[in-house]
């Protein structure tokens, strides 16, 4: 069975510092998503990773894929309060059906 | 419409129950997905359409669950006999065709079952 574990499920920073999140998968997958999730709303596409080495950044967030490692990172420069938010990280499995596996939600609160 | 489109956006409804939830994906994207959100998890996947055919149901959790397609566009997830249990956001999402191409999501049904 597929499984996808973000570490840390709860991160509270401040303003202004560095930090990384990490999501760590157990099958084969080329493919991988962040999305971020605010309160009571749906989920918004971060980044699209389609293969091994992909770096994207947009703002103060970048993301990166290492398929060998079965590792992705979400790394926050500088963070501001507006980052606050749930991000998940999703694994694509291929074949027929192309669904996504999320993992369980990193709860990032940043303190002002 | 510019986005993935769900409706209701709440729905209560009592144990025992059928209930309808309605998708309106992005025009022109042939891939629509339906996942399950319970409090404080990640999404987890339900069924996947490419055009009119489920692709892949394995994610349904029993036979009171059923979702349909007909003509490509709009989907409908059904769920008969209502539990307390289904009480959960279900999030629908389209993609242009699938593997590879980045899903959108709907804001969600928040379904209640009392």
């Amino acid at each position: 069975e597929l499984k996808v574990e973000q570490n840390p499920l709860f991160l509270s920073m401040q303003e202004g510092k560095n930090y990384t999140i990490y999501c760590n998968y157990s099958t084969t997958s080329d493919r991988l998503y962040w999305y971020r999730q605010d309160p009571g709303k749906s989920l918004e596409s971060l980044f699209v990773l389609l293969s091994n080495g992909a770096v994207k950044q947009e703002g103060r967030l970048m993301a990166s894929l290492d398929t060998k490692a079965r590792l992705s990172t979400l790394h926050i420069t500088a963070a501001v309060h507006d980052l606050s938010a749930t991000y998940f990280c999703a694994v694509e499995i291929g074949g027929a059906t192309n669904k996504l596996i999320f993992g369980t939600g990193t709860l990032l609160a940043v303190q002002p | 419409g510019a986005g993935v489109s769900q409706t209701p956006s709440n729905k209560v409804t009592e144990k025992g129950k059928y209930v309808e939830l309605r998708c309106d994906p992005i025009s022109g994207h042939t891939a629509l997905y339906w996942y399950r959100q319970s409090l404080g998890q990640g999404p987890e996947f339900l069924i996947y359409f490419q055009g009119t055919g489920a692709a892949d149901d394995s994610g349904l959790p029993n036979d009171r669950f059923f979702a349909v397609r007909p003509e490509g566009s709009v989907s409908t997830l059904k769920i008969q006999r209502t539990e307390r249990g289904d009480s959960a956001v279900y999030l629908c999402a389209s993609s242009l065709i699938g593997g590879g191409t980045e899903a959108f999501f709907g804001q969600g049904t928040r379904l209640t079952v009392v």
